[in-house]
């Protein structure tokens, strides 16, 4: 059904981990997304990539990593998390910036221990 | 910043009952969007409306931009089992050109 695959679907971790989420689509889009989906919370915009140029960080913590290196795969490494940061990390693309519909990825359910 | 309120945080209907959701933003919108997201699931792109005081339909739905363009609402009429999820609105903002996801809805429909 989705353009948008992302894996691993779920993941456990420790807090000394260090791990990577991947995305990719197949929709030959040029902008993609890691958004975080936490329960009872709207959904949180993390980084954007417009033609693999990251356009926004809101201010997310350094021990997220985002890395894109290509408009099809757009990778969050992540190290040292904490409990705090288990939560559904959606990821998203679009044709374009403004006034495209996003299409989204399953998600990786993660849980920090 | 932009800010895309959304209201009510919950719903439960009994199935055949009407439903609303409400989106109002602190600034003029380009467009606004609506998504759904299942239980479990993942957002999925509902549509998009752009013209002041627009309304389009789908099914029982039916979907209308203010004429300010700094509102919204989604209305379901003779909700079904199968509507059960959260609606998200999303406005992209004229100055920011960023879409901004309000809080969503969740929709309980009771058999």
């Amino acid at each position: 059904e989705t353009g948008v695959t992302q894996t691993p679907r779920h993941l456990v971790m420790g807090m000394t981990n260090k791990k990577s989420l991947k995305c990719e689509q197949h929709l030959g889009h040029n902008a993609m997304y890691w958004y975080k989906q936490s329960a009872k919370k709207p959904l949180e915009l993390m980084f954007v990539y417009n033609f693999k140029e990251q356009t926004e960080n809101n201010s997310v913590p350094s021990r997220f990593s985002p890395e894109c290196p290509n408009s099809s795969h757009l990778f969050l490494h992540l190290h040292t998390l904490q409990p705090e940061d288990s939560a559904l990390y959606l990821c998203a693309s679009s044709q374009g910036m403004q006034a495209y519909e996003q299409y989204f990825g399953p998600g990786t359910r993660l849980t920090v221990t | 910043g932009q800010q895309v309120m959304q209201i009510p945080q919950y719903q439960h209907v009994q199935e055949g009952e009407d439903f609303t959701t409400y989106c109002n933003s602190s600034t003029t919108l380009s467009n606004i969007q609506w998504y759904k997201q299942r239980p479990g699931g993942h957002p999925v792109f509902l549509i998009q409306l752009v013209k002041s005081g627009e309304v389009k339909k789908q099914k029982r739905l039916t979907f209308q931009f203010g004429e300010a363009k700094k509102n919204s609402s989604l209305h379901i009429t003779a909700t079904q089992t199968t509507d059960v999820g959260t609606y998200f609105c999303a406005g992209t903002n004229f100055s920011y050109g960023k879409l901004t996801f309000g809080q969503g809805t969740i929709l309980t429909v009771h058999p």
